[in-house]
């Protein structure tokens, strides 16, 4: 069964450092891999995708993300992070619609 | 403006009663979903409906029936509601669908609070 796993629920990060957020996968074949995040009381936002090509996906708000086939992951990054991103952030494959179970990141001046 | 919209977005109801979710679309796209998302945040797809057939049908009780009058319509029909099915419901939708690489445009969800 294809399948994605966060494996950290939580991410806390100072406002201006880099920020990662996990995601590893494991589908069968070639993987479309996405990333969307959730404001408080709001529906999911895409971010971005990979579909194929080159390994570094960039995507809204300056967010990238790497996908790795070596390692299974397709890690979410951010160079210099946000009070205002602060948010909860899934990873998702197309395949079957699975998400992760979300990992939420605070941003703190 | 709203490219995915639901209603209502609070219902509140009692234990057995049965209540309706809408869902609309205004994007154009052929695939919509319905998404259960509960107390833990964790998201999980119910039904998927591409031109109005049905393609996902994940495990739900057979009390949830999800109806879609035409390809911008996915409703969610729930008999008989239980307390465990309290939780934010989403609607989303797609151009394409399941295999593809198509993004997905959700719904700003409807918490449902069974007592």
């Amino acid at each position: 069964a294809q399948s994605v796993a966060q494996p950290e629920d939580q991410v806390n990060v100072a406002e201006g450092n880099p920020l990662t957020v996990k995601c590893t996968y494991s589908v069968s074949g070639n993987p479309y891999l996405f990333w969307y995040v959730q404001y408080p009381n709001r529906g999911l936002q895409f971010l971005l995708k990979y579909i194929t090509g080159d390994n570094l996906v960039k995507g809204s708000y300056g967010f990238e993300a790497e996908f790795n086939k070596s390692q299974t992951s397709f890690h979410l990054k951010k160079p210099s992070a946000l009070v205002s991103d602060s948010a909860l952030y899934f990873c998702a494959v197309n395949e079957g619609m699975r998400f992760g179970a979300g990992t939420r990141l605070t941003v703190k001046p | 403006d709203t490219a995915v919209s639901q209603t209502p977005k609070y219902l509140v109801t009692q234990m057995g009663n049965d209540k309706s979710i809408k869902c609309e679309q205004n994007l154009g796209h052929d695939t919509m979903y319905w998404y259960k998302q509960d107390s833990k945040k964790f998201l999980k797809i119910m039904f998927s409906y591409n031109n109005k057939e049905l393609i996902i049908n994940e495990t739900v009780p057979n009390r949830f029936s999800p109806k879609s009058p035409d390809k911008a319509h996915l409703n969610l029909h729930i008999n008989s509601l239980e307390l465990g099915d309290s939780a934010v419901y989403f609607c989303a939708s797609s151009p394409v669908g399941q295999g593809n690489a198509d993004t997905q445009y959700f719904g700003p969800g409807t918490r449902l609070t069974v007592l």
